[in-house]
C-alpha cells in the first residue's frame, strides 16, 4: 500500500512568488494535516482537515497561505506571496488508526 | 518557554548501547504520548504511543511516562547504527493524533 504522497519533494523559489504543494492521503483516511517543519525543530501543525471540512486552521497564517482538500481526498498547499522565513519542510500526514506522515516539500525562498 | 522541551544533542553512542531520550513538558492536560523517529530527508514514523502514565515496551523500545514529574523517555536497547536519526517527542490532550505538540527532537547517532 502507498504512503503518503508529497510532491515536489523540493522548490526554489524567489521572495514573492507563489508556490504550490500537493498530497495525496493514504486511501481511506479522513483526517489530514499539513504541517511544517523549521531546521532542528519539530513540526508545527497549520491546518487539519476532516474530510473536505478544515476542522482547525488556528496556525495557518491566513494571509498567505491557504489550503484546499476537493472531494475530501488530495490536498493543496498555497503560499502567495512566499518570504524569505517560509523556507522549511511542509509535512502532510493522514491518519486513521495511526497516522502516517509523506516525505515532505523542502522549500527555500531566496 | 515552550510547551515542550527535548534536548537537540547531538548524541553519540556505541553500538549495543542503552540509550535514553527525554522530553519534558509543561502542560498538565497531556494525556497521550508518542515517540517518532525521523531519518534525513524522511518524513516522521510513530515508534511508541502511550496514554497517561507507566511503561510500554516494543521490542528494544521502551516509553515511560511519569506525569508527576512531567518526564517522558524513551529507552533504545542494544543500539544499532540503523537507529541513528533524529528522535521526536510529541504530546496531545486527545486521543488520535490532533493538536500534536512536538518537541525539537534529538538526533542520535550510532557507531559501529
Amino acid at each position: 500500500e502507498a504512503g503518503v504522497v508529497q510532491s515536489p519533494r523540493y522548490k526554489i523559489i524567489e521572495k514573492k512568488q507563489p508556490v504550490a504543494f500537493w498530497c495525496n492521503p493514504i486511501s481511506g483516511h479522513n483526517t489530514l494535516y499539513w504541517y511544517r517543519q523549521n531546521l532542528g525543530q519539530g513540526p508545527e501543525l497549520l491546518i487539519r482537515y476532516e474530510n473536505e471540512e478544515a476542522v482547525d486552521d488556528s496556525q495557518l497564517p491566513k494571509d498567505r497561505f491557504s489550503a484546499e482538500r476537493l472531494k475530501g481526498v488530495d490536498s493543496t498547499l498555497k503560499i502567495q506571496p512566499a518570504e524569505l522565513g517560509d523556507s522549511a519542510v511542509y509535512l502532510c500526514a493522514s491518519s486513521g488508526r495511526e497516522a502516517f506522515f509523506g516525505q515532505g516539500t523542502r522549500l527555500t525562498v531566496v | 518557554q515552550k510547551e515542550v522541551e527535548q534536548d537537540p544533542g547531538p548524541l553519540s553512542v556505541p553500538e549495543g548501547a542503552i540509550v535514553s531520550l527525554n522530553c519534558t513538558y509543561s502542560n498538565s492536560a497531556f494525556q497521550y504520548f508518542m515517540w517518532y523517529r525521523q531519518y534525513s530527508r524522511k518524513g516522521p514514523e510513530l515508534l511508541m504511543y502511550t496514554y497517561s502514565s507507566g511503561n510500554k515496551e516494543d521490542g528494544r523500545f521502551t516509553a515511560q511516562v511519569d506525569k508527576s514529574s512531567k518526564y517522558i523517555s524513551l529507552f533504545i536497547r542494544d543500539s544499532q547504527p540503523s537507529d541513528s536519526a533524529t528522535y521526536l517527542c510529541a504530546m496531545t490532550p486527545f486521543s488520535g493524533y490532533n493538536k500534536l505538540i512536538f518537541g525539537a527532537g534529538t538526533r542520535l547517532a550510532v557507531h559501529p
